[in-house]
């Protein structure tokens, strides 16, 4: 099975920061990455599919990168509203494996 | 608008069975192929199963295999996951999705306690 890492598990920063959220492959994945964010007590919601795609209706200020191994959501400049936790998704082979996701705070 | 509505969620002993439904619309249900995945109380996403828009292709996580069945009725348009021989560590907030886990329902909860 492919095993995600993510890191940092944690993460506290300030409104307009710009924020970034690594995710490591434990073998070539290519581009087959999705990042979601999850609100408290709502279900995960897509934001970055294929490593580097931005999901319709997604803020511009969240993007992706990365292939391989290594991958990274970014996020411009930090919102209020971006507080959630994040999870990365390989679908690149079965069994699909998630991160063990960041959990985002303001600072 | 697309929508996903789990239900069958509720509490069980352990060694007893559950089914599960999830309800789509908004979307031609027959075109997709759709994924359960699972969330334990204050924990990961873990995925567990996914059925291809006919039913010809099906896979299961290693620890749901022979235990749990992904299915589904595309004249119904609903999805379903059938649990025997459940076990403490399946308590979790099961969600149904998309395939490309574009959407997701809101989860049915499955406890799992004598």
């Amino acid at each position: 099975d492919i095993q995600m890492t993510q890191s940092p598990s944690f993460l506290s920063a300030s409104v307009g920061d710009r924020v970034t959220i690594n995710c490591k492959a434990s073998q070539n994945i290519n581009r087959y990455l999705n990042w979601y964010q999850q609100k408290l007590g709502e279900a995960p919601k897509l934001l970055i599919y294929n490593a580097n795609s931005l999901q319709t209706g997604i803020p511009s200020r969240f993007s992706g990168s990365g292939s391989g191994t290594d991958f990274t959501l970014t996020i411009s400049s930090l919102q209020p509203e971006d507080v959630a936790t994040y999870f990365c998704l390989q679908h690149n082979s079965w069994p699909w494996t998630f991160g063990g996701g960041t959990k985002l705070e303001l600072k | 608008e697309v929508q996903l509505v789990e239900s069958g969620g509720g509490l069980v002993q352990p060694g007893r069975s559950l089914k599960l439904s999830c309800l789509a619309s908004g979307f031609t249900f027959s075109n997709y192929g759709m994924n359960w995945i699972r969330q334990a109380p204050g924990k990961g996403l873990e995925w567990v199963a996914s059925i291809s828009s006919s039913s010809s292709y099906i896979y299961y996580a290693d620890t749901v295999k022979g235990r749990f069945t992904i299915s589904r009725d595309n004249a119904k348009n609903t999805l379903y996951l059938q649990m025997t021989s459940l076990r403490s560590e399946d308590t979790a907030l099961y969600y149904c999705a998309r395939l490309a886990m574009d959407a997701w329902g809101q989860g049915a909860s499955v406890t799992v306690s004598s």
